[in-house]
């Protein structure tokens, strides 16, 4: 089955405390992205890729880092959380930059 | 400055009762438009992408139509399990950015 998946749905973590969410596609979508999506803000991107070893900044990249050693995979890292980085986040690929997109189920992160 | 406005922000029907939601956008160079449906605390799934005015593709009870200023998305007599949120996005310019609306919450009361 074609898909997104994205790990863990749920964390609870400590303000400071490093922590990694993967996103891996099945897919071999060249166009990767994070997104944050909070109340009355909608969808906001962080950070995308548009192939291997090539990613770029999105509208709010601040406190967030990512890789993309491989195609399939497009984790991403925050070194030291923050209270304001509690939000619901979704990995999306797609075949290009600019289409339809596949999400992921989402990661739901709280930060204390 | 690129822009996408979803209305009404919320609506609620009766089942079977058929009404229309508005996404209207101003860019610089459309190169498409995404219709999604969002259930509550999932990712977004994609219904629909619309190329150029006059366009229109339909999905069961769904139907989204486009022209230079806005797209609808029809639901015709709607049931609950269409209760969710719809998305609307817009591809623009050279860079392809992805301009998502807020959404409108759609909940179908039995």
């Amino acid at each position: 089955e074609a898909q997104v998946t994205q790990n863990p749905r749920y964390l609870i973590t400590v303000t400071g405390k490093k922590l990694t969410v993967t996103c891996s596609q099945n897919m071999n979508h060249e166009y990767m992205s994070w997104y944050r999506q909070d109340p009355g803000l909608g969808l906001r991107q962080i950070y995308y890729s548009m192939n291997v070893e090539v990613t770029d900044k999105g509208d709010v990249p601040e406190g967030y880092k990512v890789s993309r050693k491989e195609k399939r995979n497009f984790p991403l890292i925050l070194e030291s959380p923050s209270p304001n980085q509690t939000s619901l986040y979704f990995c999306a690929s797609s075949l290009l930059q600019g289409g339809g997109y596949t999400f992921g189920s989402g990661t739901r992160l709280t930060v204390v | 400055e690129d822009q996408v406005t979803q209305s009404p922000e919320a609506l609620r029907l009766q089942e079977g009762e058929s009404s229309s939601l508005n996404c209207s956008y101003t860019v610089s160079g459309l190169r498409g438009l995404f219709w999604y449906r969002q259930d509550p605390g999932k990712g977004p799934e994609f219904l629909f992408t619309l190329y150029s005015a006059g366009e229109e593709k339909e999905k069961e009870r769904l139907k989204a139509t486009l022209t230079k200023k806005e797209s609808f998305l029809h639901i015709t007599a709607p049931k609950p399990e269409d209760s969710a949120t719809y998305l609307c996005a817009v591809v623009a310019g050279n860079n392809r950015k992805l301009i998502w609306g807020l959404g409108t919450s759609l909940a179908v009361n039995p």
